[in-house]
């Protein structure tokens, strides 16, 4: 069964610590994996995608990882900031038909406190 | 920030009421997504569509229709709401088929129906 698993489920840190976000998926074939960041009351936006042959990938203070061995990924987000207050979600494409299909986790809530 | 649109952004409604949920984008997109989303889980695929005159349901039984009469409009119906249909409701699009474009998403519609 093609699953994406999230952890932590919620994370609380102080402003202008680093975390780190994890993404374990069983999906395959693979296409591409992609972080979105969805703030309370809006819709997910998008921070990085990575394909099958990349395994990192940067947006600003937010890094990327992944490991298509293992099947895993993580987000790093450095130097944390209260608007980086969000649920995180890790989202995977697979490939196994002609349009593919997104597998979405529950998303990881990280709270920044001052 | 996408240009796509949702409206209401919060709706109470009581059991058996016929109600629309409105979903419009400027980006000339093909393809449009409805998904479902309760608290801490992860997005449902309920609707998409293609293209003008295109509508396939997705991955979550849903008891809502959409139509897609225009490229930019993709309007979800439920016909008789219950306490059941109590969720977020999420539009999307995409630019093309591609695995790599990104989903745009709207700010979504809080339903809560009585």
């Amino acid at each position: 069964k093609n699953q994406v698993e999230q952890s932590p489920q919620s994370l609380i840190i102080l402003e202008g610590k680093n975390c780190t976000l994890q993404c374990n998926y069983t999906v395959s074939p693979f296409s591409n994996l992609r972080w979105y960041k969805q703030d309370t009351g809006r819709g997910p936006v998008s921070l990085t995608i990575m394909t099958f042959s990349e395994n990192t990938k940067s947006n600003g203070r937010y890094t990327a990882t992944l490991d298509a061995d293992t099947k895993q990924s993580s987000l790093h987000i450095t130097a944390s900031q209260l608007s980086d207050s969000a649920s995180y979600i890790c989202v995977v494409h697979d490939r196994g038909s002609t349009l593919g299909r997104l597998y979405f986790g529950r998303g990881t809530q990280l709270t920044v406190w001052p | 920030e996408a240009d796509i649109y949702q409206t209401p952004r919060y709706l109470v409604i009581g059991t058996g009421k016929k109600i629309t949920l409105e979903c419009s984008q400027t980006m000339g997109h093909d393809k449009m997504y409805w998904y479902q989303q309760d608290p801490g889980m992860e997005l449902h695929l309920i609707h998409y569509s293609y293209g003008v005159n295109s509508t396939e349901k997705g991955d979550l039984s849903s008891e809502s229709t959409v139509s897609r009469i225009r490229t930019e409009h993709f309007p979800l119906t439920l016909e008789s709401a219950r306490p059941s249909h109590t969720s977020q409701y999420l539009c999307a699009s995409q630019p093309g088929l591609a695995a790599t474009d990104t989903q745009y998403f709207g700010p979504g519609t809080r339903l809560t129906v009585l």
